[in-house]
């Protein structure tokens, strides 16, 4: 079975730009989540979607992150303008809706540096 | 916020000696999950306990939640230097409406051989 795949693995860029990164869950998993790891630290949950729609992003700083899950399937992830601070690894992970499935399969991330 | 404290932050053992990390929860657990992350890799699922009072073995390891479901222990037996990596706990908050985890802090395990 695919796990859970990001893209790009690693992006560098200046203060100020954009980067966005892409995610595409394992098949069947409805509940996809976007967490930031700094290093030294444990993930931070960003947002959350159930299929296409959003179930909580209150963590997520919505004047410079947005994130977007059209058809439910593959998500974007897009920070706009960068800080210094946005320096973390951005990690998907997927889930299955049902109440066996509770375990979270996470992708191998997407590090940030932002310089 | 609610939040899931972790202690502790680093431990270094020699190989072959036990190793134990501890999560706290000020409030009430639904249920806690035990993830390890490897350096440079990306957290991956070991364990849920749900039940009060719960202890679940895999191998060398030893997992529990506790009577309060409060808190919760991670025990490894005669580590091992692939038990190298940080340990964390993620803990599910009970009357949460989705399945969200609050990640502690994590432990990093160095194994001096």
């Amino acid at each position: 079975e695919a796990g859970v795949a990001q893209s790009p693995r690693y992006k560098i860029i200046e203060k100020r730009q954009s980067v966005a990164f892409w995610c595409n869950p394992i098949s069947g998993h409805a509940t996809l989540y976007w967490y930031q790891q700094i290093l030294g630290q444990g993930p931070k949950l960003l947002i959350q979607f159930q299929n296409n729609g959003v179930v909580d992003d209150s963590q997520l700083p919505k004047d410079r992150f947005s994130a977007e899950r059209l058809k439910g399937v593959d998500s974007t992830l897009k920070i706009q303008p960068a800080k210094l601070e946005d320096s973390a690894v951005y990690l998907c992970a997927s889930r299955q809706r049902d109440s066996s499935g509770n375990t979270i399969y996470f992708g191998e991330g997407s590090w940030l540096t932002v310089v | 916020g609610q939040q899931v404290m972790q202690i502790p932050q680093y431990q270094h053992v020699q190989e072959g000696e036990d190793f134990t990390t501890y999560c706290n929860s000020s409030t009430t657990l639904s249920n806690i999950q035990w993830y390890k992350q490897r350096p440079g890799g990306h957290p991956v699922f070991l364990i849920q306990l749900v039940k009060s009072g719960e202890v679940k073995k895999q191998k060398r390891l030893t997992f529990q939640f506790g009577e309060a479901k409060k808190n919760s222990s991670l025990h490894i037996t005669a580590t091992q230097t692939t038990d190298v990596g940080t340990y964390f706990c993620a803990g599910r908050y009970s009357g949460a409406g989705s399945y969200q985890l609050t990640f502690g802090k994590g432990t990093k395990l160095s194994v001096i051989p």
